[in-house]
């Protein structure tokens, strides 16, 4: 298994730019989910997604769309990219029902907005 | 919802035992959680501990859980170079039939001195 993939592992974009943060997993997990790392901020979760079809907001959505059409790949997009915006970001799974509950990370995408 | 507080420094020198602390909110966590992150990486899970447990060893590892005061530690023995890391308590919100969503502290960053 590769577990959770993500690309690509840096991007810089200027202000106003559009780009797509691609994330997959193949351990068939229901929940996905996609947070941003801000120096002493921790983890904040920006959209969440239950299964294909299903999403939902975190505690940070704005500037940040999100699709789920298969149960594998979970995009995060950035419409209009502003300087705000620069952070790494992670993308993260879990299957429903396990014990103990464990979230797997993907290794991050640091994001720069000029 | 959850919330998890931890400190956001440690620093120890090399050989001594380093003590993370972490308190939470919401008592009715079945699991709690110690996840590593090395430089440049995604999370990756440490350690758990059950809520019915006051401490769990895992070599190196002991996680001491005080539920009265809901309050979470993980204390590293002989502290290596290598555990140079931020490590993040975590508790889950239960929203039934095995679905839940982790709730992360911000993160303490243990620095080991040589």
């Amino acid at each position: 298994n590769a577990g959770v993939t993500q690309t690509p592992k840096f991007q810089v974009l200027k202000t106003g730019q559009s780009m797509t943060l691609q994330c997959a997993q193949d351990m068939n997990h229901e929940y996905m989910s996609w947070y941003r790392q801000d120096p002493g901020m921790g983890l904040r979760l920006i959209h969440y997604s239950v299964g294909a079809g299903i999403t939902d907001q975190g505690e940070v959505p704005n500037g940040y769309n999100v699709s789920r059409s298969t149960t594998e790949d979970f995009p995060l997009r950035l419409l209009s990219a502003a300087p705000s915006q620069t952070s790494v970001y992670f993308c993260a799974s879990h299957g429903v029902g396990e014990d103990p509950y464990e979230q797997y990370f993907g290794p991050g995408t640091r994001l720069t907005v000029t | 919802g959850e919330d998890v507080e931890q400190s956001l420094f440690l620093s120890v020198r090399e050989g001594d035992s380093s003590v993370i602390n972490c308190t939470y909110t919401d008592s009715s966590s079945t699991y709690l959680y110690w996840y590593k992150q090395e430089p440049g990486a995604g999370l990756q899970l440490l350690t758990y501990i059950l809520s019915n447990m006051d401490m769990k060893q895992d070599q190196r590892l002991t996680v001491l859980l005080n539920k009265k005061d809901k309050h979470l530690s993980l204390r590293i023995a002989d502290t290596q170079t290598g555990d140079s890391a931020i490590y993040f308590c975590a508790a889950p919100e239960v929203y039934g039939a095995g679905s839940y969503q982790l709730t992360f502290g911000k993160g303490t960053k243990l620095s080991v001195i040589p």
